[in-house]
């Protein structure tokens, strides 16, 4: 079964600053990875997918992701992040099933 | 588009009993999977029904059960509730259970044990 580390417990940072989340994966063959986002009183959502191809992936509301096969790593990210991003960010991981890592809180000063 | 509900929305139940979670699917979708999330974890897969049959477990004891009924909606019961058990408990539907299906997740059960 696969697991998924998560870097970061919390991040805080202000408006506009960029964001990048790191999620690691452990080795188990083909592999398809999310990220999915909790925002506040909210039901889990997804941002982005990869299954193949372009390792880049583009999501909603501006938020990216790179797949990095050799580092078994799909890290999160977003150029310009706004105050309405604050929420708990997952990434996860799918063989037979969708293992979640531990979950980033991110928080958004405006 | 119905999205994914669950009921109840909050739950308490004493250390012994037996509980009944309950999750209608999005319209559409044939497969429906539970998970179990403890404060400040990621969620955890307990398992997975597809077209009324189990489709794969996570490490949980067997006195988590479930169905899948006919029109695709589901039940989680847990038997000899303990301290443990209290948790945020996520239903996700999505289409087909394949391992490139996303899942569209419902706003949970919070059950307390006491």
């Amino acid at each position: 079964a696969q697991s998924v580390s998560q870097h970061n417990h919390h991040v805080i940072l202000s408006e506009a600053a960029s964001l990048e989340l790191g999620c690691n994966y452990s080795y188990g063959g083909t592999v398809n990875l999310f990220w999915y986002v909790q925002y506040p009183g909210q039901h889990l959502q997804l941002l982005l997918k990869y299954f193949s191809g372009d390792p880049l992936v583009k999501g909603i509301k501006g938020f990216e992701a790179e797949f990095i096969k050799s580092k078994f790593s799909f890290n999160l990210r977003k150029p310009s992040v706004q105050w309405s991003d604050t929420a708990e960010y997952f990434c996860a991981v799918n063989d037979y099933k969708l293992s979640f890592g531990a979950g980033t809180t991110v928080t958004v000063r405006a | 588009e119905t999205g994914v509900t669950q009921s109840p929305t909050h739950l308490i139940k004493t250390r012994g009993q037996q509980v009944t979670l309950r999750c209608s699917s999005q319209s559409g979708h044939n497969t429906v999977s539970w998970y179990q999330q403890a404060l400040g974890q990621g969620p955890q897969f307990i398992f997975q029904y597809y077209r009324e049959e189990e489709n794969g477990r996570g490490n949980f004891p067997p006195r988590f059960s479930g169905l899948q009924f006919p029109n695709y909606s589901s039940e989680l019961n847990v038997n000899a509730l303990e301290l443990d058990d209290s948790a945020l408990y996520l239903c996700a539907s999505s289409i087909g259970r394949g391992a490139n299906s996303p899942l569209h997740f419902g706003n949970g059960t919070r059950l307390t044990v006491t």
